[in-house]
């Protein structure tokens, strides 16, 4: 079966501090796809970033960094010197290469940035 | 580019009454979902339409739900008698094939008395 966790419910940090948001999957495929969301409190869903199994770099975008670890099924995301527009729910996705149209999401994690 | 596009953005109806949902995809997108966002089972998929065409509709609750997709630009979710449990947030997204990254539009906040 296939499954995200997204342990962290709430995260609250003081701006400018650096935060990690875990996401661990489980599959059997050797073929998927993993993706963060951003859920501001305005309730649009923010695409952010999209791997695939087979790429294991990791990705820096300004202030947001990935890191996909295949050996612990991870792909935990860092946000570097925090600001409150970062608040937002942030969710961990999972499609698989045999169905890739359906994408499993974690239950998110909140992350408020304190001024 | 405009992004997905979802109509109404609020909707509040009594419970018995037909709610539809509304859907403008990407423009050149072949792939379309809806997805429901509830507080008790987080982001679900109800279905999904490629090429116009209705894919996988497992993940519709029963058959009070439809959902149809008449041309590319256009889609309808439906859910006929409404009642409060479907209170929810529903989300369209678009993606240029089933295999590439879905766009998500604003919602629709749906609350049914």
């Amino acid at each position: 079966a296939q499954k995200v966790t997204q342990a962290q419910t709430e995260i609250s940090v003081v701006e400018k501090e650096d935060v990690t948001l875990d996401c661990v999957y489980e599959t059997r495929d050797t073929t998927y796809y993993l993706f963060w969301y951003k859920q501001p409190p305005s309730g649009e869903l923010v695409f952010l970033i999209r791997r695939n199994s087979f790429d294991e770099q990791n990705e820096i975008s300004g202030r947001y960094s990935w890191n996909f670890q295949k050996s612990t099924s991870s792909f935990n995301f860092t946000i570097t010197a925090s600001q409150v527009v970062d608040s937002a729910v942030y969710f961990c996705a999972l499609s698989l290469g045999s169905s890739a149209s359906k994408i499993i999401f974690g239950s998110g994690t909140r992350l408020s940035i304190r001024p | 580019d405009a992004g997905v596009i979802q109509s109404p953005r609020h909707e509040v109806t009594e419970m018995g009454q037909e709610v539809t949902l509304r859907c403008k995809p990407i423009s050149g997108h072949n792939s379309l979902f809806w997805y429901r966002q509830t507080m008790m089972r987080g982001l679900e998929l109800l279905i999904y339409f490629n090429n116009n065409v209705p894919i996988d509709d497992s993940g519709m609750p029963e058959d009070r739900f439809s959902a149809k997709m008449p041309n590319a630009s256009f889609s309808t979710l439906k859910i006929q008698p409404s009642e409060p449990r479907d209170s929810a947030v529903y989300f369209c997204a678009s993606s240029l094939t089933r295999w590439e990254t879905q766009y998500f539009g604003p919602g629709t906040r749906l609350l049914v008395l």
